[in-house]
């Protein structure tokens, strides 16, 4: 059975980084593409980004380019998202997801999220 | 603003047929991308409900089932039960924006 475990989230002031990473396991890491989604308090779902199975390829959503960057180990079987230049609105649970690629791509397995709070 | 479309809420009584909408654009379902749905219960993370539009992954019952035409999709839920009050999100992908969009989400009440 896959499991996702997210950690590295928690308080941080505007401008600063934070470097969240998903831990794989149950499955063969090496072979998916990743994607990180997150969930602001009370609203809904946002895909943030994803890393492609090889790690040659990411994407991300216009309001992260240039801070986000994601990112995979897959001798570690993980997958990282280093966040910097942090904004109030990034305040939201990150979801580390499995993404199968067939016809666009959907998310199978997701981990159990981390928070990530961005205050002054 | 979400990309794709969702109503915010809908509601039926134990038992009843309740059916939640999704609408996109000729960029995401109708270019045409699959649909996506998942199941968010409170406090959790989200479950993948159904994947391709109209498949349901193994251990989702068969109360729940889903459709696409063009650019809108729709989620049925029978024979309602206490257990499926949640939020339910669909999901495509965009061909414009090169990534992942989600509709706001709906939350089932079950009366």
């Amino acid at each position: 059975q896959a499991q996702l475990v997210e950690s590295g989230g928690g308080v941080v002031q505007p401008g600063t980084s934070l470097r969240l990473s998903c831990a794989a396991s149950g499955f063969t890491f090496r072979n998916w593409g990743m994607h990180w989604v997150r969930q602001a308090p009370g609203k809904g779902l946002e895909w943030v980004a994803v890393i492609w199975f090889d790690g040659n390829n990411k994407f991300y959503i216009d309001s992260v380019k240039g801070r986000f960057t994601i990112s995979r180990d897959n001798s570690k079987n993980t997958v990282h998202l280093q966040m910097n230049s942090l904004r109030a609105e990034d305040t939201a649970i990150y979801y580390c997801a499995r993404g199968i690629a067939a016809n666009g791509y959907y998310f199978d397995y997701w981990g159990q999220g981390t928070l990530v709070t961005v205050s002054s | 603003q979400s990309v794709l479309t969702q109503p915010p809420s809908v509601s039926g009584a134990p038992g009843q047929r309740v059916t939640i909408s999704c609408t996109g654009s000729s960029s995401n379902m109708g270019a045409p991308y699959d649909v996506h749905w998942y199941q968010q219960l409170p406090g959790t993370a989200p479950k993948l409900l159904i994947f391709g539009n109209n498949n349901r992954p193994s251990g989702v019952p068969d109360r729940f089932s889903g459709s696409k035409s063009g650019t809108s999709a729709s989620l049925a839920i029978t024979g309602l039960q206490a257990e499926d009050e949640a939020d339910y999100y669909c999901q495509s992908y965009d061909r414009s924006l090169s990534g992942s969009v989600f509709g706001g989400g709906t939350k089932v009440t079950v009366l």
